[in-house]
């Protein structure tokens, strides 16, 4: 079975300060990896996905993400927040091809930008 | 501009009636799916269909019914047997029957209340 972990339900962060949203996964095969964001009252992006290629993954808005499979982690971050980046943030697991592949997201995290 | 639309944007139920939400995409893609958003508990999987005429039970399938008559319709009926439908919906679909491997494109949810 897979998992997604994501620490912290909220983090807050000045604007022009590092995001950085941490996302561990379990899972019994390689593993496909996202990371969607939601604005307010609105269904989800996708911002960018893994896919055994390059472990650093760039994505839109500035974005990327680094999968460590030693540690079993996929985490985001970006330079420089920006208001607009203001919004909750879904890590998401797939099996790939395994049998019963399903996509499995995390509980979200919610990002405040202070001025 | 296609999309998925989903409607209606909020929707009241009165004990025991049923209630349909709507979703149609005009993405031609083959799969679609039905998610469950409750506040920090991430998304979860109802009901998926990979092609025409064809659907799955995803995770918490209970009190749920679908149909997939056409490949740009997933309609989603929430039944009498489920005790706590208050939730935000969201339709989502991806292009073929990768599904869980590819991104998923999602509607702007519906939220569902009970009076």
């Amino acid at each position: 079975a897979q998992s997604v972990t994501q620490l912290g339900s909220h983090v807050s962060v000045s604007e022009g300060a590092l995001v950085l949203l941490r996302c561990n996964y379990s899972s019994s095969v390689p593993p496909y990896l996202f990371w969607y964001v939601q604005y307010p009252n609105q269904g989800l992006q996708l911002l960018l996905k893994y896919t055994s290629a390059a472990t650093l993954v760039k994505g839109i808005n500035g974005f990327e993400a680094e999968f460590k499979k030693s540690e079993t982690s996929f985490h985001l971050t970006k330079p420089s927040a920006h208001m607009s980046d203001a919004a909750e943030y879904f890590c998401a697991v797939s099996d790939g091809q395994a049998a019963g592949n399903k996509l499995t997201f995390g509980g979200g995290t919610r990002v405040l930008v202070k001025p | 501009d296609g999309g998925i639309t989903q409607s209606p944007k909020y929707l009241f139920r009165k004990e025991g009636q049923n209630v349909t939400l709507s979703c149609e995409q005009n993405l031609n893609h083959d799969a679609m799916y039905w998610y469950r958003q409750d506040p920090g508990q991430g998304l979860r999987l109802i009901y998926y269909s990979q092609i025409v005429n064809d659907f799955q039970k995803g995770d918490i399938a209970e009190g749920y019914s679908v149909s997939r008559e056409k490949k740009e319709s997933f309609p989603l009926t929430v039944t009498s047997a489920q005790k706590n439908p208050t939730a935000f919906y969201l339709c989502a679909s991806s292009i073929d029957l990768a599904g869980f491997n590819e991104k998923l494109f999602f509607g702007s949810g519906t939220q569902l209340s009970v009076l």
